[in-house]
């Protein structure tokens, strides 16, 4: 039972045109919100995260948004530059201390100049 | 430079050999994982460990082993149960929630031969 959905798996973009990546979770005590790239052979780094009292969080180009009621979030950025292109994972964790967070399968961005 | 260090970066494997893959951290980390990364599948927990001596299961623990019996180590054991163990494995440690989610190391590739 896949807990964090993104269902598209690859989205290709215009340089300096928005790149807009979608998540969708099932569980509803799932309360803080991470986005991950990750390049070829190389380990994830972290990018943006968002907690559930919130609905937007900034960080220069990138814009997480959370829809608690859609159980959605989307990572916007803006403008796209050739350097994104990668795999973007959303992730979730839940309450109660834990820190496992649990991983959606990715969506692969290409941006062309 | 602090940071996570996994090795080796690529290893083969005859079947129905062991073998051990390393991960030190020096963050100061209590907390470690290990995913899997297979083509299309994102990310899958193995085992994961919140404190030293100790380690839970993660979704797809079957064939593997762990020890946490230092703070900076976490190493993984794919064992000759493990049947299909060609995969990128990532180790990953965290400090704790509202920090930035996890460090990642750079991975370790493994095949089968």
């Amino acid at each position: 039972d896949q807990q964090v959905k993104q269902n598209s798996p690859s989205l290709s973009v215009q340089e300096g045109r928005i790149s807009i990546l979608n998540c969708d979770y099932t569980n509803s005590m799932f309360d803080y919100f991470l986005w991950y790239k990750k390049y070829p052979a190389e380990g994830p780094t972290f990018l943006i995260s968002i907690s559930s009292i919130k609905d937007k969080n900034e960080d220069g180009r990138f814009t997480v948004f959370l829809n608690k009621s859609a159980k959605h979030l989307s990572l916007h950025i803006v403008p796209s530059q050739p350097g994104d292109s990668a795999v973007y994972f959303c992730a979730a964790s839940v309450r109660g201390g834990s820190e496992k967070l649990v991983f959606g399968k990715g969506t692969k961005l290409t941006v062309n100049p | 430079d602090g940071g996570i260090t996994q090795s080796p970066k690529y290893l083969f494997r005859k079947e129905g050999q062991n073998v051990t893959l390393s991960c030190e951290q020096n963050l100061n980390h209590d907390a470690m994982y290990w995913y899997r990364q297979d083509p299309g599948q994102g990310l899958r927990l193995i085992y994961y460990s919140q404190i030293v001596n100790d380690f839970q299961k993660g979704d797809i623990a079957e064939g593997y082993s762990v020890s946490r019996e230092k703070k900076e180590s976490f190493p993984l054991t794919v064992t000759s149960a493990q049947k299909n163990p060609t995969a990128f494995y990532l180790c990953a440690s965290s400090m704790g929630r509202g920090t930035g989610g996890y460090t990642f190391g750079s991975g370790t590739r493994l095949t089968v031969v």
